[in-house]
């Protein structure tokens, strides 16, 4: 199963900014939009942002998306130590004809 | 608010079939604009997306795991399920249903609290 690429694990300090990178194709990410979930294991993944940079009601303006080409990031400014789980970007697919998920990126606030 | 709990056993004898409902609350199945849609996670793997339903019965799977999955709605119960066929100790894991909204695909608004299901004899 393709998987689109995140670093296994980032870290910051309270109050830094930390950035989580998702690299894709052409058939993906260079086509379609970017969408990054936030998971704390046992529990239902939290959209966070949708199209690439816009964040749904209720996500604080900490939590940024960008996208260029066949990549895209997520960058948490003001980290706090709830911010700690799983990250995980998402895109459709045109030649899976399917959604792909990154393999996830363990934040930990230090 | 839309609420999503999956339902179903917890532990399926491999070559058998697995089972799961997805109910839907403050939303229904039947509205257009909207997937139905089966998400998995293996211990210490990421998400996978398994596939999705539409209300008209459209469908689309994964094509990894396309020859073993078949995804139903039933509008009168306000449900929508997954049957993964001859299944194996690979597909032990949580999984999660989700609605996604149409035509954005891989946007999935809402999601259930995940079943854990696991494969053994």
């Amino acid at each position: 199963q393709s998987l689109l690429t995140q670093p296994p694990s980032a870290s910051g300090t309270p109050g830094q900014r930390v950035t989580i990178s998702c690299s894709g194709s052409s058939s993906n990410i260079g086509s379609n939009y970017v969408y990054w979930y936030q998971h704390l294991p046992g529990t239902a993944p939290k959209p966070l942002i949708y199209m690439n940079n816009q964040r749904p009601s209720g996500v604080p303006d900490r939590f940024s998306g960008s996208k260029s080409g066949t990549s895209a990031s997520l960058a948490i400014s003001g980290l706090r130590s709830d911010d700690e789980a799983d990250y995980y970007c998402a895109a459709w697919d045109d030649s899976l004809k399917g959604v792909l998920f990154g393999g996830g990126t363990k934040l930990t606030v230090l | 608010q839309v609420q999503l709990q999956e339902s179903g056993p917890g532990l399926v004898k491999p070559s058998q079939t697995l089972s799961l409902t997805c109910t839907v609350s403050g939303a229904s199945v039947s509205k257009t604009g909207y997937y139905w849609t089966w998400i998995r996670q293996a211990a210490g793997k990421g998400l996978e997306w398994i596939g999705r339903i539409y209300t008209n019965g459209a469908n689309d799977y994964n094509p990894s795991l396309k020859s073993r999955v078949t995804m139903s709605v039933d509008r009168s119960t306000n449900q929508f399920s997954l049957n993964l066929r001859s299944v194996t100790a690979a597909d032990t894991a949580v999984y999660y249903c989700a609605r996604e909204l149409w035509p954005s695909s891989a946007r999935l608004d809402f999601w259930g609290q995940g079943a854990r299901v696991t494969v053994s004899s």
